[in-house]
């Protein structure tokens, strides 16, 4: 079985601050690693996915994550936020043994940027 | 291109009524979901289709059924409402791993359908 723990509910930060949200998952076989974002009201967006190659993945608005595979993690950064990228960030994984994209998600992270 | 598209948008139901969610994409995908939101829980996957005809049980499937008679829909269906079934319901949907040489791939979400049960 898979799941995937994001320790932090909630992430305040000021405008133009770093951030970097947790996930760590624990699966007994190699996984996919996903970061969702959703916004207020909103379906869910894909931010940005490990599948196979480099370990450091990017998105196209400046967050990156790094797959570690020694520790289990998939932590997202961004170097500096904006008030837009205030929203819910959901870490999900797929286990690459399945026949279908089944996704196991974490709790989410909600972070708030403050002006 | 509409993508996933969720009707109705919001729904209030008393207990032991009956109701359906409708679930369209326009990307030719294979895989469709149905999953639900509740607070401090992330989304939790009730059913999934991996083509036409075909359904499977996800992680949290009683009292919930589906079907998916056409590729493009997939319904999901409350036979007698329960208060523990208030939440927001969220479809998705992606390609076959067979398409994509067995890669996995991002799924593609619906706006969501917020659920009352009183």
């Amino acid at each position: 079985a898979q799941s995937v723990t994001q320790l932090d509910s909630q992430v305040p930060v000021f405008e133009e601050a770093p951030v970097e949200l947790r996930c760590n998952y624990s699966s007994s076989v190699s996984v996919y690693l996903f970061w969702y974002v959703q916004y207020p009201n909103q379906g869910l967006q894909l931010l940005l996915k490990y599948l196979s190659g480099s370990t450091l993945v990017e998105s196209i608005n400046g967050f990156e994550a790094e797959f570690n595979k020694s520790q289990t993690s998939f932590h997202l950064r961004k170097p500096s936020v904006h008030i837009s990228d205030t929203a819910e960030y959901f870490c999900a994984v797929s286990p690459r043994s399945y026949n279908t994209d089944k996704l196991i998600f974490g709790t989410g992270t909600r972070l708030q940027v403050f002006p | 291109n509409a993508g996933v598209t969720q009707t109705p948008k919001f729904r209030v139901l008393k207990t032991g009524q009956s109701m359906t969610l409708l679930c369209a994409q326009d990307m030719n995908h294979e895989y469709m979901y149905w999953y639900r939101q509740d607070p401090g829980m992330g989304l939790r996957l009730i059913h999934y289709s991996v083509g036409e005809g075909t359904t499977a049980k996800g992680e949290v499937p009683d009292g919930y059924n589906v079907s998916r008679l056409k590729k493009q829909n997939f319904l999901l269906g409350l036979e007698s409402a329960a208060p523990s079934q208030t939440s927001v319901y969220f479809c998705a949907s992606s390609y076959s791993r067979t398409r994509t040489g067995g890669l996995g791939q991002p799924q593609h979400f619906g706006d969501g359908t917020r659920l009352s049960i009183l």
